[in-house]
């Protein structure tokens, strides 16, 4: 079936620009991840969506990131005022409930 | 704060050769572990580990837990270019949001 998908694979943009990154998660699962890699770094927790519990976002670096998901299903991580440490692959990931998570393919977020 | 800590950073071996990965791990209410491989961009899931001391196995990669001394080891036999990736381990919290705390990982190149 269908993996986890990301739109889009690449962006660029302009230091102070707003972007948005979306993910369509495997039909079914419930929980769905955010997570970054900055270059050479181990994977960074953003936020956690679990059915239509609050979810968790305990991770987000600042108050420029925000992120939905509407209809337990896509998900948007908005980053507003872009930063250049903001340069990042961002991947999202969902789950069944628990457990072993699947990635998609993530989106390279590049802040010029 | 939860902790993982992965050893080696970085592991240059011959193909052919075994290698072993190390997971170190403190984490609040532990409940699994999880192994990923890392290419390019997204990581694809290997093992999730649940009980102490039952080897999982996938061909030529196996995985245990020993969930007193709080780590868990990764072998790769015969080891091809194919293999050459980060690995990643992850820990899972029942701390009622399953998130996952990843470890920085082990850089693995395998030499022809």
């Amino acid at each position: 079936g269908a993996g986890v998908s990301q739109s889009p694979s690449n962006k660029v943009t302009e230091k102070g620009k707003d972007v948005e990154l979306r993910c369509d998660p495997i039909s079914g699962h419930t929980a769905l991840y955010w997570y970054r890699q900055s270059l050479g770094q181990g994977l960074e927790f953003l936020i956690y969506f679990q059915g239509n519990s609050a979810p968790d976002k305990s991770g987000l670096p600042s108050d420029r990131f925000s992120a939905e998901r509407t209809g337990g299903s896509v998900s948007t991580l908005t980053i507003q005022r872009t930063q250049q440490e903001d340069s990042a692959v961002y991947l999202c990931a969902s789950s069944p409930y628990w457990g072993e998570q699947y990635f998609g393919p993530g989106t390279r977020l590049t802040v010029t | 704060e939860d902790k993982v800590v992965q050893s080696p950073l970085s592991l240059v071996v011959h193909e052919g050769d075994t290698v072993t990965l190390n997971c170190s791990y403190e984490v609040t209410n532990f409940r699994s572990l999880l192994w990923y491989k890392q290419e390019k961009k997204a990581p694809t899931f290997l093992f999730m580990l649940t009980s102490s001391g039952i080897e999982k196995k996938s061909g030529r990669l196996s995985s245990i837990l020993d969930k007193k001394e709080l780590f868990s080891i990764l072998n790769i036999t015969a080891t091809q270019t194919g293999d050459s990736a980060i690995y990643l381990c992850a820990p899972i919290s029942n701390f009622g949001n399953e998130k996952l705390t990843f470890g920085t990982g082990t850089r693995l190149t395998i030499i022809p």
